[in-house]
């Protein structure tokens, strides 16, 4: 049971370059989540999506495009990296609480991203 | 706008005190809150949540209650060792459709020996 696994760990891009950022989870979630977390801003969500099929905008969504695979994994894309995005990514998944609202967050390792 | 405060960047306390970190929100109604504890380099792992109807709830050294009057969660850590030295992060969450939960920046809690 590896519970949520990040690919890659880091990665350094030049600006303008593309990359997915993958995250798989071995828990039968529903929701799964991306998040960006930079020095005194804590954790942001950029997108996230509640179950297999649907996928919500979160805070701060500009630049980025996601897609949920199937139930396991959901990726994160940069078309067009920039030294903004430059940031830790933490992708999370949940169940749902009986009552609805998400239950326990599960995350990822992490992958550290420099855009140059 | 929903708004989350947790009281300071960063605590210190010695070894064997206890340590109280402060989530206070506005503008939101929460049905429930979650503490998540998070070391360097690694991702925020959950230790506790309670829910708008409970006033406290504890494990092991860790106590945490939620007051919805004065929108504020207390996160206590007692007899508390450097180990437990870590960012701790609140977050609330509701039970209207699939809404995420909102994380507060977290407090940064330094124990010296």
């Amino acid at each position: 049971n590896a519970g949520v696994t990040q690919t890659p760990k880091f990665q350094v891009l030049k600006t303008g370059q593309s990359m997915t950022l993958q995250c798989a989870q071995d828990m039968n979630h529903n929701s799964m989540y991306w998040y960006r977390q930079d020095p005194g801003m804590g954790l942001r969500l950029i997108y996230y999506s509640a179950s297999e099929g649907t996928t919500d905008k979160g805070e701060v969504p500009n630049g980025y495009n996601v897609s949920r695979l199937n139930k396991r994994e959901f990726s994160l894309r940069l078309e067009s990296a920039a030294p903004s995005q430059t940031s830790v990514y933490f992708c999370a998944s949940s169940a749902i609480l009986s009552g609805g609202g998400a239950d326990t967050q599960y995350f990822g390792p992490g992958t550290r991203l420099t855009v140059l | 706008s929903q708004k989350i405060e947790q009281n300071s960047e960063a605590l210190n306390i010695q070894e064997g005190k206890t340590a109280t970190l402060t989530c206070n929100y506005t503008n939101y109604s929460p049905a429930y809150l979650q503490w998540y504890r998070q070391d360097p380099g690694r991702g925020p792992v959950f230790l506790l949540l309670i829910r708008e109807n409970e006033k406290e709830k504890r494990k092991e050294r860790l106590k945490v209650t939620f007051d919805t009057t004065l929108k504020q969660s207390l996160f206590h850590v007692t007899a508390s060792q450097p180990a437990d030295s870590a960012t701790y992060l609140c977050a609330l969450g509701s039970l209207s459709g699939n809404t995420p939960l909102v994380f507060g920046k977290g407090t940064r809690l330094s124990v010296i020996a």
